[in-house]
């Protein structure tokens, strides 16, 4: 099955630096890798995906980028701001009958410090 | 439009009592999933459904039963309660994209 690892496992940032979270996958099927941010005790909230026929997606100060021959996707946070501090999660999706299977990376801690 | 619904948010149960977990979403997603996330841990896949009718096991399966009547329902069964099941559970549902989240219910298992 599908592994997604995750790296780094929690990043320290001041505020205005960028911040970038990367994750692996195995599964060369997979073709859906969307980004969830998670604050101290309240659901995970989609924030930005891409799928694997594009290289690169960007939605204000938030970017994803994709290497499918590497298997690696990263999250790329420019001009940090404390309300940006939670856990982020990578995932990844393989197509067809395993699209039900959402395969989540272990997590990274972002803080931002003012 | 609610989006996912979670039943109950905090739950309190006896070792070996059973109980289910209620998720019912509004969106007419096909694809619905549960997931339990533990302290310093990820989100783990429990059980997912791409339709009703339809289920299948994810990484952590056992000791949890689901079934999928119609689109809209995806109960979470828990046949005997054991305290390694204390958890946060989440249930998801989405159609050809992201996955939206329930808020979630806080098990605790003594």
């Amino acid at each position: 099955g599908e592994n997604v690892e995750q790296h780094p496992s929690t990043l320290s940032v001041q505020e205005g630096d960028s911040a970038v979270i990367k994750c692996t996958y195995s599964d060369s099927a997979s073709n859906y890798f969307p980004w969830y941010k998670q604050e101290l005790g309240k659901r995970p909230q989609l924030i930005i995906d891409i799928r694997s026929n594009v290289g690169e997606k960007k939605d204000q100060r938030i970017a994803v980028t994709l290497n499918k021959t590497a298997k690696h996707f990263s999250l790329h946070i420019t001009e940090t701001q404390p309300e940006d501090s939670a856990v982020y999660f990578c995932a990844a999706i393989a197509g067809g009958t395993s699209y039900g299977k959402l395969t989540f990376g272990q997590g990274t801690i972002l803080t931002v410090h003012p | 439009n609610a989006g996912v619904t979670q039943t109950p948010k905090f739950q309190v149960l006896k070792t070996g009592q059973s109980m289910t977990l209620q998720c019912a979403q509004d969106m007419n997603h096909e694809y619905m999933s549960w997931y339990r996330q533990d302290p310093g841990m990820g989100l783990r896949l429990i059980h997912y459904s791409v339709g009703a009718g339809i289920t299948d096991q994810g990484e952590v399966p056992n000791g949890y039963n689901v079934s999928r009547s119609t689109t809209e329902d995806f109960p979470l069964r828990l046949l005997s309660a054991a305290p390694s099941q204390t958890s946060v559970y989440f249930c998801a549902s989405s159609s050809i994209g992201g996955y939206t989240f329930g808020s979630g219910t806080r098990l605790t298992v003594v």
